[in-house]
């Protein structure tokens, strides 16, 4: 079974900064789709950004970029630039690229911004 | 843009009573799930649902736990006898297929979720 694992429970960083969440995961899968999802504290599940296995590239969306190393099983997401707004959860997550599968989240690292 | 939406917001019950939570997902939507998430925890996948059947659940859902699409639009989770610990936010996500042959992608959406109080 595949698991998912963010060893931070907490961060903070100062407003306008940039700030970087880690997330681990386990596989024997070659092909998978990783993601951050962010969840501020009306708790709604806010997709951030989207990562492919069979892609080199490391996905970017506007201030939100991720590190992907896929040998290391190593998925962290990058702020830049860090905004008020942005203080929320932020949950990695897993899906096996076969079929409809299930998301397999983290744990959760809660993101603090500092005026 | 198209939404999942999600009724209640909160439904507050006593133990052992019977709730629905109700879902509607995406229009063209094919493929349904629910998930759960306890106070200060991860959120946990319960079941997910195509073609009207279940295509696989978690160890959570028991069998207090059932779900149903019973009119084409709406997607329902039944937990039929609460206990306390099913107190937790409820989300319901959709997706449909799209992309290539060989690269299909299952993009989930979630609803903004049931907060579901146990008393």
């Amino acid at each position: 079974a595949q698991t998912v694992t963010q060893s931070q429970p907490e961060m903070s960083v100062q407003e306008a900064e940039t700030v970087t969440l880690s997330c681990t995961y386990d596989t024997s899968e070659s092909d998978y789709y990783l993601f951050w999802y962010k969840q501020p504290p009306s708790r709604q599940m806010i997709l951030v950004i989207r990562q492919e296995a069979y892609k080199q590239q490391n996905a970017t969306e506007n201030r939100f970029s991720v590190n992907f190393q896929k040998a290391a099983k190593s998925f962290s997401l990058k702020i830049s630039d860090s905004q008020l707004g942005d203080a929320a959860m932020y949950f990695c997550a897993y899906r096996s690229a076969e079929g409809a599968q299930k998301l397999v989240f983290g744990q959760g690292t809660r993101l603090t911004i500092n005026p | 843009e198209p939404e999942v939406t999600q009724t209640p917001s909160h439904q507050v019950t006593q133990m052992g009573q019977e709730v629905i939570l109700r879902c509607v997902p995406i229009s063209n939507h094919l493929y349904f799930y629910w998930y759960r998430q306890i106070l200060g925890q991860k959120v946990e996948f319960l079941v997910s649902f195509y073609n009207n059947e279940i295509s696989e659940k978690s160890e959570i859902f028991d069998d207090q736990f059932s779900v149903e699409r019973p009119d084409g639009s709406n997607f329902t989770l039944k937990i039929r006898s609460t206990k306390l610990e099913d107190s937790a936010m409820y989300f319901c996500a959709s997706s449909e297929r799209f992309g290539n042959p060989g690269t299909w992608s299952y993009e989930q959406y979630f609803g903004p979720g049931t907060r579901l109080t146990v008393t």
